[in-house]
């Protein structure tokens, strides 16, 4: 899997849009870009992924770019409850073997 | 159920104990992993099963660490003579062949 780097943290104000960014300037034609969260003493918890296109669901929005050697992951509106470690993680679809290798992540902390 | 169910969700042992810990995936799901996170680290990758295919073992940290999936479904990570640095969260997660994973919540070992 391609190496991931993500600020160590972030704060945003409530209401707020928060951006979280991730390079992965490795990343293979076949790495599908992943986002998890974990939220303090819960296990991690998927958020969405994406391969070229952006995409869009109920939680977030993923926006990567055209060469894709980086992505962001936008909260619309970030809330107190959204405040957790966000991990970008690249991972293959094909082989036998496929790790989800979670790195440093970022702690997005949600001010009131 | 409806996620991934670890079992139990707490253990305290003696050192040089040996513990086993349950997990119960998805059904369908034929991607099991294990992780483990230490107190403020972060997920360190343990073992990978997918369907038939040979485990991927290449986290398990020493040989006094294993885990089998029976039946392609019901996994059970066995820790030998545990030591005070095996304390932390062991978490699983199941996926189907390709995609998102789901994490159980895990189980808190605390080795004393």
């Amino acid at each position: 899997d391609a190496k991931t780097t993500q600020p160590p943290s972030m704060d945003c104000a409530e209401g707020r849009a928060a951006n979280l960014p991730c390079n992965h300037s490795t990343i293979s034609g076949n790495e599908y870009v992943y986002w998890y969260r974990q939220i303090h003493s819960q296990g991690p918890q998927y958020i969405i992924h994406g391969l070229k296109n952006n995409e869009t669901n109920e939680m977030a929005s993923l926006i990567i770019t055209e060469d894709r050697k980086s992505s962001t992951l936008i909260l619309p509106h970030a809330t107190l409850r959204d405040t957790a470690v966000y991990y970008c993680i690249a991972s293959s679809h094909s082989g036998s073997a496929r790790q989800l290798t979670f790195g440093s992540g970022t702690q997005l902390t949600v001010l009131p | 159920g409806a996620g991934v169910s670890q079992s139990p969700s707490n253990k305290v042992t003696e050192k040089g104990k040996d513990v086993e810990l349950r997990c119960d995936p998805i059904s369908g799901h034929t991607a099991l992993y294990w992780y483990r996170q230490s107190l403020g680290q972060g997920l360190e990758f343990l073992i990978y099963f997918q369907g038939n295919s040979a485990p991927d073992k290449s986290g398990l940290p020493s040989d006094r660490f294993s885990a089998e999936r029976t039946g392609g479904s019901v996994s059970t990570l066995t820790i030998q003579r545990t030591q005070q640095e095996d304390s932390a969260v062991y978490l699983c997660a199941s996926s189907p062949s390709v995609g998102r994973a789901f994490f159980g919540q895990g189980t808190r070992l605390t080795v004393v």
